[in-house]
């Protein structure tokens, strides 16, 4: 199984400019999570989806933050506009309903916002 | 007060050394305890997982968790260079609800 897909691995862009990170979550599974890693933070969730329709989305930080998931196989996370402050390793985690809480993870985009 | 707290690190101990590593937390709906391991630029993956209160072993991993105390732990027996990594706890309320992370701390384990 090819497990999370994550793309682009690394991001580096302007201030001010769009930036929409991409996932493929494992097929199959019925949950997908979008997290943020910082060293000052940790990990924190962002929103998640369950069946395709976002359960909780008190984690996204502003209104520059968008995500959206058209179908069971990808689900996009859009930054607009960004800033320096989101810079940070982004991950996108997926989990069965038959599998309690056991997230897997994608291998990360670490987006760099100059 | 956060969550989940856990010992900020970095952690550095000899080869076959006994590793104990702790979080505590704030809600009592957490029911679901769990430990990921991350190596450097990789993504957490699964290490252990708990419900509710009690201990679980795998192989040289052990996790504890008491709730009465509002405090889990991971032990790792036998300490090898290949558990160096970050180790973060995580626990939620019940089966496929958010979970919320510790921030994790940064084992080495010296040859």
């Amino acid at each position: 199984d090819a497990g999370v897909i994550q793309s682009p691995r690394h991001e580096v862009t302007e201030m001010g400019q769009e930036v929409t990170l991409r996932c493929k979550p494992i097929s199959g599974h019925n949950s997908l999570f979008w997290y943020r890693q910082t060293m000052m933070r940790g990990l924190e969730l962002l929103i998640y989806f369950n069946n395709n329709v976002p359960i909780d989305d008190s984690g996204m930080p502003e209104d520059r933050f968008s995500a959206k998931m058209p179908n069971a196989s990808f689900s996009t996370l859009k930054i607009q506009p960004s800033e320096p402050r989101d810079s940070a390793v982004y991950f996108c985690a997926s989990t069965s309903n038959h599998e309690v809480d056991t997230q897997y993870f994608g291998p990360g985009t670490r987006l760099t916002v100059l | 007060q956060k969550e989940v707290e856990q010992d900020p690190g970095p952690l550095s101990v000899p080869e076959g050394a006994i590793v104990s590593l702790n979080c505590t937390y704030s809600n009592s709906a957490f029911q679901y305890f769990m430990w990921y391991r991350q190596y450097s630029r990789k993504g957490p993956e699964l290490l252990m997982y708990t419900y509710s209160s009690g201990n679980k072993e795998d192989g040289r991993f052990t996790a504890q968790v008491d709730k009465s105390s509002k405090y889990i732990s991971l032990f790792i027996r036998d300490s090898q260079p290949s558990d160096s990594a970050t180790y973060l706890c995580a626990m939620g309320p019940g089966a496929n609800s958010k979970l919320t992370f510790g921030k994790g701390i940064t084992l080495s384990v010296r040859p």
